[in-house]
Order: C-alpha cells, then sequence, then structure tokens
C-alpha cells in the first residue's frame, strides 16, 4: 500500500492554458474524491467516482473543470483556459470502506 | 445540507499545556465525524473519527474528541501539547460513510516554546 499519489505536485501556467492532473489511488478503492483548498479555507468538494462512474459534482465545478476516471483506476482532472481564481491545492482521496486517504495535492499557480 | 463551524482560526498554547479546538456542525440527519491534521508542508490525515458508539474517541497521539448530540459539537481536545503537534486541523463531517466531507475552514494550533 503505497498510499494516494498525485501528479504533478506543483504547476504554474499562464492564465488561458489547460492544465491536467492526474490522480493514482490506494489500489482496490473503489472510490475516488476530488476537492480544493484555497488559502485560508478548508477543502471543499469537487466531485467523486465510484469506479469508472461520476456520482455527483459540485456546483464548484464549472463547465471549464472535466474528470475522468476511465477505468476505475486512476482519474484526472483537467481545467480548461484557466483563470487567477483557479489558483488552488488541488487534492486526491480514495476510500474503499468509511476512510478517505488523502494525497499530497497538486498546487496551481495560475499567473 | 451539512456544514461545519470552526469558531477558532488560530490558538496560541503553551507547550505541555492543555488545549481545545472547538467544532460545531449542523444537520438535519444522523451524521459521521472526523478530525483530520495538516502538518506544515504534508497532506491531509486523519486524527479520530466519530461513527457510531462511544461519543469519546481518542487518536494513537493523545488527542480525545467528544460528540455531544445535544450541543451538536465535536470539540477536539489534548490535555498536554508537544511542539510537534504544530499543524492546521479541520473537522469534517459526512451524512454517509462513503460520501463526500464537509469541512470546516480549520484552526492553526500554534505552540509557544
Amino acid at each position: 500500500d503505497t498510499g494516494v499519489s498525485q501528479d504533478p505536485r506543483h504547476k504554474i501556467t499562464k492564465r488561458g492554458q489547460n492544465v491536467t492532473f492526474r490522480c493514482d489511488p490506494i489500489s482496490e478503492h473503489n472510490r475516488l474524491y476530488w476537492y480544493r483548498q484555497t488559502l485560508g479555507q478548508g477543502p471543499e468538494f469537487l466531485t467523486y467516482f465510484q469506479n469508472e462512474a461520476q456520482l455527483e459534482k459540485s456546483r464548484l465545478l464549472s463547465d471549464r473543470f472535466s474528470a475522468e476516471r476511465p477505468k476505475g483506476s486512476f482519474s484526472t482532472l483537467e481545467i480548461q483556459r484557466t483563470e487567477q481564481g483557479d489558483s488552488a491545492m488541488y487534492l486526491c482521496a480514495s476510500s474503499r470502506y468509511n476512510e478517505q486517504f488523502f494525497g499530497p495535492g497538486t498546487r496551481l499557480t495560475v499567473l | 445540507a451539512q456544514s461545519v463551524t470552526q469558531l477558532d482560526s488560530q490558538v496560541p498554547v503553551f507547550e505541555e499545556a492543555p488545549v481545545e479546538l472547538r467544532c460545531n456542525y449542523s444537520s438535519s440527519v444522523s451524521v459521521y465525524l472526523f478530525w483530520y491534521v495538516q502538518y506544515p508542508n504534508q497532506g491531509l490525515q486523519l486524527l479520530l473519527k466519530y461513527l457510531s458508539g462511544s461519543t469519546l474517541v481518542e487518536s494513537i497521539n493523545g488527542f480525545e474528541a467528544e460528540f455531544n448530540k445535544s450541543q451538536t459539537s465535536f470539540h477536539l481536545r489534548k490535555p498536554s501539547v508537544h511542539i510537534s503537534d504544530t499543524a492546521e486541523y479541520f473537522c469534517a463531517v459526512t451524512t454517509n460513510r462513503d460520501d463526500k466531507i464537509i469541512f470546516g475552514k480549520g484552526t492553526r494550533l500554534h505552540i509557544l516554546p
């Protein structure tokens, strides 16, 4: 059990560019979650998957955001036409029963 | 909808002194409650959780929290803090064991020498 991993750990991009983040959950964890954490705030739920099915999306997830989990294993979160307000830490978590295990996060800075 | 309120954004406390981090929640249905800790430059880690049973739950490093349904609270306590407890602490709630978690804004615990 190597834990939840996220790649990249840091991403700096210019406004208007597209970015994609990857999350590898703990193997055999069927649920995968994405959260966003801005400075001085707690994590906010974005979306989650059970296996490959996306079960819920927050209203925070605008049309510029898309998440996939094509084979029920790793997941990607893409942000199109990034804005400065997208700057945040993007956290991924996975669970099998009743505990979510969090990855280290991807810190996005939009210039 | 559920919500979590952590009234204190920062709590300074002297080393070896006791500490209480306050957490209140709002929900119209039964809840499961969590405290997560985020050490500097590290990811979120689960500190302790209340799912059912005894209302007093403990962590391996000396923290405890008590679920109080009438007061809708889940305060975190430690009788004697150590410098290594310096971190941000998040109270969180969910209504289903596998559902999304709603987090509070966090309380930064600052240990004074």
